[in-house]
């Protein structure tokens, strides 16, 4: 299976910060990543899809860069809604596979 | 607007099984493909299977082979997944998720609102 490994693990930041996450595969997963947010005690929610393309109603702030096995998502200013747990996932290989999670919270 | 409302939370002990359910509002669960992810208690996401529209058969994760089943009731629009053999790391909350109709099956944008399945003796 292709494994997904996430970096940091956890975020510490100030609102208005810029943050880069970033998703290695352990393989090439071409452009089939998708990224997503949770918050606690709520469902995933799709922010990214195709490594870049922002899902519907996603803000602007929030864009998705990479392929292959080297995938980051940037959100330009964070906001204090945006303190959450996100987490890559690839959809090129079964089974279907997610990174750990980067936890992004206050500083 | 797909809706994807789930079962209720289910109390099992070890090597029984569990049924959770899915269903469906908005379209017919034959113009989507719907999968299963779950998350153990301050864990990460895990897929466990779900449709492939590729084969028309569902695919399960390697991991749950033997104790994993998905079917889905067209005449109900709902779909289910049963877990066997519980033991307590299946202690989780189960998400079924599902894409935009005639869209890619992998854009997950909508989810049920999770299921939690506790095992305990």
């Amino acid at each position: 299976e292709v494994l997904m490994t996430q970096s940091p693990a956890t975020l510490s930041v100030s609102p208005g910060e810029r943050v880069i996450l970033s998703c290695r595969a352990s393989r090439g997963v071409s452009s089939n990543l998708a990224w997503y947010q949770q918050k606690p005690g709520q469902a995933p929610r799709l922010l990214i899809y195709d490594a870049y393309t922002r899902a519907t109603g996603i803000p602007g702030r929030f864009s998705g860069s990479g392929s292959g096995t080297e995938f980051t998502l940037t959100i330009s200013r964070l906001q204090s809604e945006d303190f959450a747990v996100y987490y890559c996932q690839q959809y090129n290989n079964w089974p279907r596979t997610f990174g750990q999670g980067t936890k992004v919270e206050i500083k | 607007q797909v809706k994807l409302g789930q079962s209720g939370a289910e109390v099992k002990k070890p090597g029984a099984s569990v049924k959770v359910s899915c269903q469906v509002s908005g379209h017919t669960l034959n113009e989507l493909s719907i999968h299963w992810v779950r998350q153990a208690p301050g864990k990460g996401l895990e897929w466990m299977g779900g449709f492939n529209p590729e084969d028309g058969g569902m695919i399960y994760s390697q991991k749950f082979q033997g104790r994993l089943t998905m079917t889905e009731g067209t005449s109900t629009n709902t779909g289910y997944m049963e877990l066997s053999s519980l033991r307590s790391e299946d202690t989780a909350v189960y998400y079924c998720t599902t894409h935009i109709p005639y869209r890619s099956a992998w854009e997950w944008v909508f989810w049920g609102q999770g299921t939690l399945v506790s095992v305990s003796s």
